[in-house]
């Protein structure tokens, strides 16, 4: 079955240190997202590609970096600089727009947390 | 810019009764909206869209949505709840034929369904 699969699904960072958290789909599709979510805040918009080797800042992306090396995978590295990484990280992609399009399918979300 | 607003973090509904949870939108030109549920610890699952055409749009678990184009609003309905129904839901909207621009989300509201 087509989806988009993030890992891990758990993730514990130390002070100081730099993680990445996984993102894959199968879909073929082109464009991708990443957003953090907070407890009452919503969705808010790290970073996002809508094709390879293209990549677009979102609303908050201080701390954060994305590579688009292939239209399969948008890893997302939480870089030190980010001060406050605590939260739950959504990997989304879409199709283009049209009467197939359903919005992102998203994957199950990576729990990142500060030890 | 777009902007999405729910104004109820949280709705509370007995089991069986209609259920509404409001959701209004500002966006330039015509609106594609959406909304999503997403169930603890997990990504966030497609209900619904409007684009264009009849303004009730049927969709997934017998949820149904209402657009109104004076009122700005997209509102989330069903007519009689069930306990499984709670979760958090999320409505989104971007700009019709903006491409694969960004969806923008309000902060969610938590619906809950009591026995």
């Amino acid at each position: 079955d087509g989806g988009i699969t993030q890992s891990p699904k758990y993730l514990f960072r130390k002070e100081g240190q730099n993680v990445t958290l996984s993102c894959e789909q199968n879909l073929n599709h082109d464009a991708m997202y990443w957003y953090r979510q907070d407890p009452g805040q919503g969705l808010r918009l790290i970073y996002y590609s809508q094709i390879v080797n293209d990549f677009q800042k979102g609303d908050i992306a201080e701390g954060y970096s994305v590579s688009r090396e292939k239209k399969e995978s948008f890893p997302l590295t939480v870089t030190s600089a980010q001060k406050n990484p605590t939260a739950f990280y959504l990997c989304a992609s879409t199709p283009p727009t049209g009467p197939g399009d359903y919005g992102y399918t998203f994957g199950s979300g990576t729990r990142l947390t500060v030890v | 810019a777009q902007s999405v607003a729910q104004p109820e973090d949280q709705v509370n509904v007995a089991e069986g009764n209609p259920l509404t949870v409001k959701c209004t939108y500002s966006v330039s030109g015509n609106p594609y909206l959406f909304w999503y549920v997403q169930y603890p610890n997990r990504g966030l699952q497609f209900l619904l869209k409007y684009i264009t055409g009849d303004n009730l749009v049927k969709g997934s678990y017998g949820f149904e949505a209402e657009f109104n184009k004076s009122q700005t609003s997209f509102h989330l309905k069903k007519p009689s709840a069930l306990v499984s129904d709670s979760a958090l839901y999320f409505c989104a909207v971007r700009a019709l034929n903006s491409g694969n621009t960004p969806l923008v989300f309000g902060k969610g509201t938590r619906l809950s369904v009591i026995a």
